[in-house]
């Protein structure tokens, strides 16, 4: 079983439809990221976050330490917003990915 | 503008060559890393420096290797000793040598070895 797993591992949506994005780890962890790849292949952070949830724009990310789950949700979403979202655990002093969740968001 | 840059972004190769990957950073951080990624796997972290001239192996660090003479340069070789270099292989820094906190991640390079 991975430490790190996403749910669903695909998903496709209409344009304007709400996303939600979940992630469940089993180690124990100080952080955790919120990350979006591109098809070209580059990395970029939208989040990270150890308690609550945070909001950037159209993205809100929360988190649950007891339950050890996060979830990436995507207000409105826009066909830009395809991509392949990971989420990654900081367990001191490494971080552990999950396989990602490829998103398709169709006008 | 401050990032990491990574070249080339497509390398090919033919099998029993050694080939180096190229990752560079203006940002001043002091820990560099490689992870690989393959179809259907999360990144998996091969080589890490917290700091110049050492360097700590990760989880996948056989068949490859790296070196970090100077802070901004963290140079990945893949040797032939590496059984399936096929891959795309991204590089990261972060200002915090003692956590994974906040990780700048480069454009990747995507290896192919025939």
């Amino acid at each position: 079983k991975n430490e790190v797993e996403q749910s669903p591992q695909n998903l496709t949506a209409q344009e304007g439809e709400f996303i939600t994005i979940n992630c469940s780890y089993s180690v124990g962890i100080s952080a955790l990221h919120w990350l979006q790849q591109h098809p070209g292949g580059g990395i970029v952070s939208l989040f990270m976050l150890s308690s609550g949830k945070k909001k950037h724009g159209r993205l809100i990310a929360t988190i649950n330490i007891q339950e050890k789950h996060s979830s990436l949700h995507i207000t409105a979403s826009h066909p830009r917003d395809s991509a392949v979202y990971i989420c990654a655990v900081i367990d001191t002093d490494k971080l552990i990915f999950g396989t990602g969740t490829r998103l398709q968001v169709f006008p | 503008d401050g990032g990491i840059t990574q070249s080339p972004k497509y390398l090919f190769r033919k099998e029993g060559q050694n080939v180096t990957l190229s990752c560079e950073q203006n940002l001043n951080h002091d820990a560099m890393y490689w992870y690989r990624q393959d179809p259907g796997q999360g990144l998996r972290l091969i080589y890490y420096s917290q700091i110049v001239n050492d360097f700590q192996k990760g989880d996948i660090a056989e068949g490859y290797s790296v070196s970090r003479e100077k802070k901004e340069s963290f140079p990945l070789t893949v040797t032939s000793a590496q059984k399936n270099p096929t891959a795309f292989y991204l590089c990261a820094s972060s200002i915090d040598p003692r956590s994974a906190y906040e990780q700048y991640f480069g454009p990747g390079t995507r290896l192919t070895v025939t």
